[in-house]
């Protein structure tokens, strides 16, 4: 049983526009991190959210924390060809957790 | 080198064979940790070493599936008669292991294994 769902599953934008993906769960999380991953690669780290309602920006990337800890979005604006891989994101239910749940991910391809 | 390294690359198998992945973490990172990703979906847990015990070894699938960290540093996974289930990317990621819970784990590029 996955406890993080991502949606949408793809994602196809024109370079320029914005784009938000979501991950959402039924199971409060101490804490939710963002990876991406580009082919034949591993999973990289964007980004850790531990508050409920956390508001993160890394550049053109906005990541929230829900108030529950139950769900996260991770926005971008004016999306870049550069920005095209898959996004996942991870959390752990207790703070002592080493392990992490992964959600199946989001397929973000940006286009010229 | 810098990061988390995973030999081989690729590994091609038949079916009911035995292979060994190996995966080298970041030097000085205690904890150390095994993912399947299969196609089309996140990571998978798998194990998790402290030092060179396996603190959690909840997500091994079966029986098949054992891995070993003998000096605390180098693991190898070892899945003794493959099946063609077993195709999928295995990842491996290290972190300090300083700071409890929720460390940020650095992946390596995993290892593709097939089984014909």
């Amino acid at each position: 049983t996955q406890l993080l769902k991502q949606s949408p599953q793809f994602l196809s934008i024109q370079e320029g526009e914005n784009l938000t993906v979501y991950c959402n769960s039924s199971s409060v999380f101490s804490s939710l991190q963002w990876y991406r991953q580009e082919p034949g690669e591993g999973p990289v780290l964007l980004v850790t959210v531990v508050t409920g309602g956390e508001v993160k920006k890394l550049k053109r990337l906005t990541f929230q924390f829900g108030d529950a800890r139950k769900d996260s979005s991770l926005h971008i604006t004016a999306a870049q060809t550069g920005d095209t891989g898959l996004y996942l994101c991870a959390g752990a239910v207790n703070s002592n957790d080493y392990k992490l749940s992964f959600g199946a991910g989001t397929t973000v391809t940006v286009r010229a | 080198g810098a990061g988390v390294s995973q030999t081989p690359s690729n590994k091609v198998t038949e079916k009911g064979k035995y292979v060994e992945l190996r995966c080298d973490p970041i030097s000085g990172h205690t904890a150390l940790y095994w993912y399947r990703q299969s196609l089309g979906q996140g990571p998978e847990f798998l194990i998790y070493f402290q030092g060179t015990g396996a603190a959690d070894d909840s997500g091994l699938p079966n029986d098949r599936f054992f891995a070993v960290r003998p000096e605390g540093s180098v693991s190898t996974l070892k899945i003794q008669r493959t099946e063609r289930g077993d195709s999928a990317v295995y990842l491996c990621a290290s972190s300090s292991g300083l700071a409890g819970g929720g460390e940020t784990q650095y992946f390596g590029p995993g290892t593709r294994l097939l089984v014909l």
